[in-house]
């Protein structure tokens, strides 16, 4: 099994350039991540979609829209970049319940020039 | 807000040391406690969890046992291994927020 594929892995946009990045989970999970990391931050939550057709705010939503395509496409959209949006972009996906771990995909590592 | 707090790394052993990393945490209700681990240029993956006090979680030589009456979730491994070098993150889901991360922590094993 694939897990959570994340598309591109790596990328360098313009300042004020928009780009989406894909994720996509064949293990038919309900609910769907985008999580960013930066050195000495953690990961932060960007969005999440805890079920198909439903999409929330997480910890640093600003600058970013997501889409939640299907049960197994979310995507992430950064309309007008900034370089303060470089970073490394993870996207998970689980099963309902907190018992739960999630899955991760591999991530975009995304550089703003 | 639901937080997690670990030790800040990095944290460099000599392989076969014993190794500990602290974790505790801050929650309303019961959360369920997670470590995950970042091998170099990879995503995160599950290495262990606890979904109730007193449970312990275990995987590949690594424990932590889920203390309630001390909010922690100490890793800990008898003997390290070059090949455990990787970025360890602490984190903690509870009712229907989405997973907290602690801000992790980098080990480094040398030979």
């Amino acid at each position: 099994n694939a897990g959570v594929t994340q598309t591109p892995k790596f990328q360098v946009l313009k300042t004020g350039q928009s780009m989406t990045l894909q994720c996509a989970q064949d293990m038919n999970h309900n609910s769907m991540y985008w999580y960013r990391q930066d050195p000495g931050m953690g990961l932060r939550l960007i969005y999440y979609s805890a079920s198909e057709g439903t999409t929330d705010k997480g910890e640093v939503p600003n600058g970013y829209n997501v889409s939640r395509l299907n049960k197994r496409e979310f995507s992430l959209r950064l309309e007008s970049a900034a370089p303060s949006q470089t970073s490394v972009y993870f996207c998970a996906s689980s099963e309902s319940g907190v018992g739960n771990g999630y899955t991760f995909g591999s991530g975009t590592r995304l550089t703003v020039v | 807000g639901d937080s997690v707090t670990q030790m800040e790394g990095p944290v460099t052993l000599s392989e076969e040391a014993f190794l500990t990393i602290n974790c505790t945490y801050t929650a309303t209700g019961y959360p369920s406690l997670f470590w995950y681990v970042q091998y170099p240029g990879e995503g995160l993956q599950l290495l262990l969890k606890a979904t109730k006090a007193d449970d312990k979680g275990s995987n590949k030589g690594f424990e932590a046992t889920y203390r309630k009456e001390t909010t922690s979730f100490h890793l800990e491994k008898g003997s390290v291994q070059v090949s455990d070098s990787a970025v360890y993150f602490c984190a903690l889901i509870s009712g229907n927020t989405p997973l907290v991360f602690g801000k992790g922590t980098r080990l480094s094993v040398i030979a």
